[in-house]
C-alpha cells in the first residue's frame, strides 16, 4: 500500500547547528504535506505544511522543502535549540492524514 | 488557550477486560477523530465524526472496537475485549469549522498498557 516513511530513525545534532530531517512519500496524489512535532508524553503538534503545487515554505527558523520530482519531503530547523528534542513526523493528506514512522531527534549541549 | 482533553493518561489493563477512553475537543469542533499510535510509529486514523455521525470507520477493528459520539461534543473510544496487541497511545484530535483537514488538534493521549 501508500506509505509516508522517513529516512533516518534517529538523527543527533549539536545545539545551535541546523537540522534536517527527510522523508520520502509514495503517493503523488495527496493535497498537503504537514510536518509534526511530537515530544515524550504528548499528542503531534502542528509545525508546517506546504501545498503540493509548492516546493518550499518557510515558517520561523523552519523550512520545508518539497521535490515532487523524487517524491521527498525535507524539514530544516535553523539553530536547533534544546527545545527542539522530540519525533518529527511527516504527513500527507489525501482524503486523510497518513503518518510516516518518526524521526527522534536528539540536541546535544 | 483551549486544548483538547482525554482521559485517563495511562491505562493498565489484563487482556480480556473492557477500556474506555474519553476525550473532550475543543470547544466548537465538529470534526473529531481518534488515532492509534503503536510505540515508534506515527499515529493512525481509527475513526472520524463530523458531529455525532462517523465519516470513517474503516480502519477501526469492529469486532472489539466501538465509538460514539452521542451529542456531538465528547467522545468514548471502548475496547472490549482487550488484547495484548491493543497496547498503544490513543489520540484524539479535533478540527473547527472552515479549517482544513491538516489543521488538526491533538490530545496528550492515553497510554494503554495490556497485560
Amino acid at each position: 500500500g501508500e506509505s509516508v516513511g522517513l529516512h533516518l530513525p534517529t538523527l543527533s545534532v549539536q545545539e545551535g547547528d541546523n537540522s534536517i530531517i527527510n522523508c520520502a512519500y509514495s503517493n503523488s496524489a495527496s493535497d498537503y504535506f504537514i510536518w509534526y512535532k511530537q515530544e515524550s508524553g504528548k499528542g503531534p503538534q502542528f509545525i508546517i505544511d506546504i501545498r503540493s503545487n509548492m516546493d518550499k515554505r518557510q515558517g520561523q527558523r523552519v523550512t520545508v522543502l518539497l521535490n515532487k520530482t523524487v517524491k521527498h519531503l525535507s524539514l530544516q530547523i535553523a539553530a536547533t535549540q534544546p527545545g527542539d528534542s522530540a519525533v518529527y513526523f511527516c504527513a500527507e493528506l489525501s482524503g486523510k492524514l497518513i503518518f510516516g514512522q518518526g524521526t527522534t531527534l536528539q540536541v546535544k549541549p | 488557550e483551549a486544548e483538547v482533553a482525554q482521559s485517563p493518561r495511562y491505562k493498565i489493563t489484563e487482556k480480556s477486560q473492557a477500556v474506555a477512553f474519553w476525550c473532550d475537543p475543543i470547544s466548537g469542533h465538529a470534526t473529531l477523530y481518534w488515532y492509534r499510535q503503536i510505540l515508534g510509529q506515527g499515529p493512525e486514523l481509527l475513526v472520524q465524526f463530523q458531529d455525532e455521525s462517523v465519516v470513517d470507520d474503516s480502519q477501526l477493528p469492529k469486532d472489539r472496537f466501538s465509538a460514539e459520539r452521542l451529542k456531538g461534543v465528547d467522545s468514548t473510544l471502548k475496547i472490549q475485549p482487550a488484547e495484548l496487541g491493543d497496547s498503544a497511545m490513543y489520540l484524539c484530535a479535533s478540527r473547527g469549522p472552515g479549517l482544513s483537514y491538516n489543521e488538526q488538534f491533538f490530545g496528550p493521549g492515553t497510554r494503554l498498557t495490556v497485560l
